[in-house]
């Protein structure tokens, strides 16, 4: 298995531009989880979805941040307008049932300027 | 809600020698604690972890422990080598084995040559 893909792996764009980001899960998998990472803040946990259905948006900081899962194949963490301080490593990762390990991406950088 | 604090957040020992990170969290019901190693330009990787039913777990170099009543557990690597050094973190459930964690902020280990 090619694990999970996220693209871009970075992205620089200006203050007030959409960013979106997009994520590939490990097929079978039922979860999939976006994070956030900065030097401040460490791992943050900004939504997670199962079986393609959102269960816990609480972490997502602010409406400028939105994250959808069309198919069991596919999601995207979209940020509109963004904002330098969104400058972070997000990270996508999936895992099967209860399981407990999360399997992370390779993360996209973004960087707003 | 869940905290989990971690020390220390940087750790430098010689190769051979053996390293140990600990971490606390406050939520009782907290059931499973993952570790997870991040190196470089690389999502989090589950390197051991450890249920509430168990007091220690070992993996060939590494091992955990669990201390339910004073709720804190550690890592433990021997024979440190050059490609155990990376950002190590710690993470626990929140409630009952949930498939939702907080993450310690991270413990950089260098292991020098």
């Amino acid at each position: 298995d090619a694990g999970v893909i996220q693209s871009p792996r970075h992205e620089v764009t200006e203050m007030g531009q959409e960013v979106t980001l997009r994520c590939k899960p490990i097929s079978g998998h039922d979860y999939l989880f976006w994070y956030r990472q900065t030097m401040m803040r460490g791992l943050e946990l900004l939504i997670y979805f199962n079986n393609n259905v959102p269960i816990d948006d609480s972490g997502m900081p602010e409406d400028r941040f939105s994250a959808k899962m069309p198919n069991a194949s596919f999601s995207t963490l979209k940020i509109q307008p963004s904002e330098p301080r969104d400058s972070a490593v997000y990270f996508c990762a999936s895992s099967l049932g209860n399981t407990g390990e999360l399997f992370f991406g390779e993360g996209s950088r973004l960087t707003v300027l | 809600g869940e905290n989990v604090e971690q020390h220390p957040s940087t750790l430098s020992v010689q190769e051979g020698d053996s390293a140990v990170i600990k971490c606390t969290y406050s939520d009782s019901a907290s059931n499973y604690f993952p570790w997870y190693k991040q190196e470089l330009g690389k999502g989090p990787q589950l390197i051991i972890d450890i249920r509430s039913n168990v007091g220690e777990k070992k993996d060939q170099r590494i091992a955990v422990t669990l201390n339910k009543t004073a709720k804190h557990f550690s890592l433990h690597i021997t024979e440190t080598q050059p490609e155990d050094s990376a950002v190590y973190f710690c993470a626990a459930s929140i409630g009952n084995y949930g498939q939702n964690f907080v993450f310690g902020p991270g413990t950089r280990l260098s292991v020098l040559p």
